[in-house]
Order: C-alpha cells, then structure tokens, then sequence
C-alpha cells in the first residue's frame, strides 16, 4: 500500500501557482519524498525529490515539513501542459534497497484558462 | 542522452496467446524495472532487473515473467493472456546507485487483449 495520502482532485488558474499536499505520517528517517507526474497515457515523469531541506528545480519547488510528515509540491506559474496526475511517493533513495516505486491514486490537476 | 524506448507502442492480441515487450533503458543504467497501469489497478509493480538478475517482485502470477540482457535490455513476457492483462506496460530504467536514483519511464506498451 502506499504511504502517501493525497487530494484526489485539484483545480488551479493558468498562470497562478499550484500548490500540491501531500500526507505521509509514517515516513522513515531514510525515505525520501519523490514527485512524479503523469500526463495522459503517458509515462511518469520525474519532477523532483527531497529528504528534509527544501528543494528547487527548473519544474517545481518541494517543501516538506520540519517533522516530515508532510510536503507540498509547488509549480510557480501553472500552464494548460501542467494539467496531469500528481504522484507523491516516498522511498529509501538507496537502490541497494530495491527499486520499487508504490503509487497511490495520486492528485488529477486541473489547470483551467 | 537518450531516454528509455519500449516497443511496441501497442498491441492487440487475443485470449491464451502470448506477447513479449521490449525495454531498452537510458545508457549507462542498469537497472530495469517494470509496471502495469490499468484504470481499476492503478499503477503497480511487476518485478525489477539489476545485472540481469531480478531483484524485486510484486504480486502477480507466474504467468508474467522477465529477462535481461548483458546490455541492460529487458524483456517482459506474458504468457496465456487473459483479458484483464490489457493495461499500459511501463519499464523504467534508473542507476541505482548514489544518492539520487531516479526512475526515469518509458512511454509505454498499449497491450489490448481481445
């Protein structure tokens, strides 16, 4: 099951910014929070991960809590090709672990004119 | 660099035949994983190869199977398909080592069994 808890619906105005939550009370102290998205019958695609410091990248901003339960994935300025499933999953980043990603029904994000 | 290929991109196949798909991961990764996507499901784990050896398995019956090859290519075989196997096939190639370890996906295999 996933570990991850999240809205299963979001809606948000082109140009604004869309700010996506995501619960995972039980994380461990070596999971990584992971972001993915998946447009439609597409692949995932990778957005972006953090452990416990804010991350920033080209797509997206990640904020995770101080106790890391949770996280909020932000892109700054939402355009109509934002409009995707959001995937919050968490994980040990270490492949010596296993490579198994376990996605729950992740977020459908609306961006709308 | 290129990305992770799978082919086909679709297939249509009927009830009890078998199908093999193809994934060739991004140069330099050596380890292959494999999903199935169906609207009811969602995404779930198939199984993963490393140094073609195959680490990691999910739940699924014995009817879905899989190699890889010295070159880090992986195939995944379905035999005796039944009409719930048509998904997404997704395979997704990453490092697996360092800290970063990312998945990097393919587009895809449309498998539709009739």
């Amino acid at each position: 099951d996933a570990k991850t808890t999240q809205p299963p619906s979001m809606d948000c105005a082109e140009g604004r910014a869309a700010n996506l939550p995501c619960n995972h009370s039980t994380i461990s102290g070596n999971e990584y929070v992971y972001w993915y998205r998946q447009i439609h019958s597409q692949g995932p695609q990778y957005i972006i991960h953090g452990l416990k410091n804010n991350e920033t990248n080209e797509m997206a901003s990640l904020i995770i809590t101080e106790d890391r339960k949770s996280s909020t994935l932000i892109l700054p300025h939402a355009t109509l090709r934002d409009t995707a499933v959001y995937y919050c999953i968490v994980r040990v980043a270490s492949g010596e672990y296993g490579n198994k990603l376990v996605f729950g029904a992740g977020t459908i994000l609306r961006v709308k004119s | 660099k290129a990305g992770v290929t799978q082919t086909p991109r679709y297939l249509i196949k009927t009830r009890g035949q078998q199908v093999t798909l193809s994934c060739s991961p991004i140069s330099g990764h050596r380890s292959v994983s494999w999903y199935q996507q169906t609207p009811g499901q969602g995404l779930q784990f198939l199984f993963e190869y490393f140094s073609e050896t195959q680490r990691n398995k999910g739940n699924f019956p014995g009817r879905f199977s899989g190699r890889q090859f010295s070159n880090s290519r992986s195939e995944m075989n379905v035999s005796t398909l039944e009409l719930g196997d048509s998904a997404l096939y997704l395979c997704a190639s990453s490092s697996r080592t360092g800290g970063k370890n990312i998945q990097y996906f393919g587009a895809g295999t449309r498998l539709s069994v009739l």
